[in-house]
């Protein structure tokens, strides 16, 4: 079935440095949708995309789609504190939205 | 606000109890979901319903039994669980249509089994 792979699992950064998180997906998406989820919080949706090679800027954050819709990436330039949190992408099959792992992101002011 | 609401947000029961976790969206959506988190398994999809239907369950013991009585309102029903149910049980709703979907979560009820 389909399955969506996140790396790094945890990325502990200082204040000010950037950050990268990688999906992949076992299948060709038709969008993948980008969440975060604060400490004691639930995910909450950041962003979707659509197209093959889409980029997209939410102020520091920036997020990628692959140009075989398989892949994407988010990178946040210059962390700070309000950042942290876990980054989840989310694959829109044909049939289902299937979570990644999560990438764990805490930062040291 | 999500407009995704959960109750209770916090609850402690022994492997004997039985309760139910109640979740409600005010959003219009046409499909609920509950997931499970856990440290181990950060996000975790356990069932499905599609315009009241169920439509996945994901091999959960069946001492989880889920309701949707109607397209607002979705159930957990738990029954003689284990410790190692004990986990943050979050209910998501969105609006299923041939180009996919946005899921909305709920703040969750977080579970501890004693």
């Amino acid at each position: 079935g389909q399955q969506v792979m996140q790396i790094p699992q945890y990325q502990h950064v200082q204040e000010g440095e950037d950050f990268t998180t990688y999906c992949n997906s076992s299948t060709t998406l038709s969008n993948i949708q980008w969440y975060k989820q604060r400490p004691g919080g639930h995910p909450v949706f950041l962003i979707q995309l659509v197209k093959s090679g889409e980029v997209k800027k939410q102020k520091r954050l920036t997020f990628q789609f692959g140009e075989a819709k398989k892949n994407s990436s988010l990178h946040i330039t210059a962390t700070q504190t309000t950042d942290v949190g876990t980054y989840f992408c989310a694959g829109q099959g044909a049939q289902k939205l299937v979570f990644g792992q999560g990438t764990r992101l805490t930062i040291n002011p | 606000e999500t407009g995704v609401t959960q109750t209770p947000r916090h609850l402690v029961m022994g492997m004997t109890n039985k309760k139910s976790l109640k979740c409600e969206q005010h959003l219009g959506h046409n499909a609920m979901y509950w997931y499970k988190q856990s440290a181990k398994k950060p996000l975790e999809l356990m069932f499905v319903y599609s315009l009241e239907e169920r439509v996945e369950n994901n091999s959960v013991p069946s001492r989880f039994s889920p309701e949707c009585p109607n397209s607002s309102h979705l159930f957990l029903h738990l029954h003689t669980l284990q410790p190692e149910d004990s986990a943050l049980y979050l209910c998501a709703s969105s609006h299923r249509t041939g180009a996919g979907e946005t899921q909305y979560f709920g703040p969750g009820t977080r579970l501890l089994v004693l």
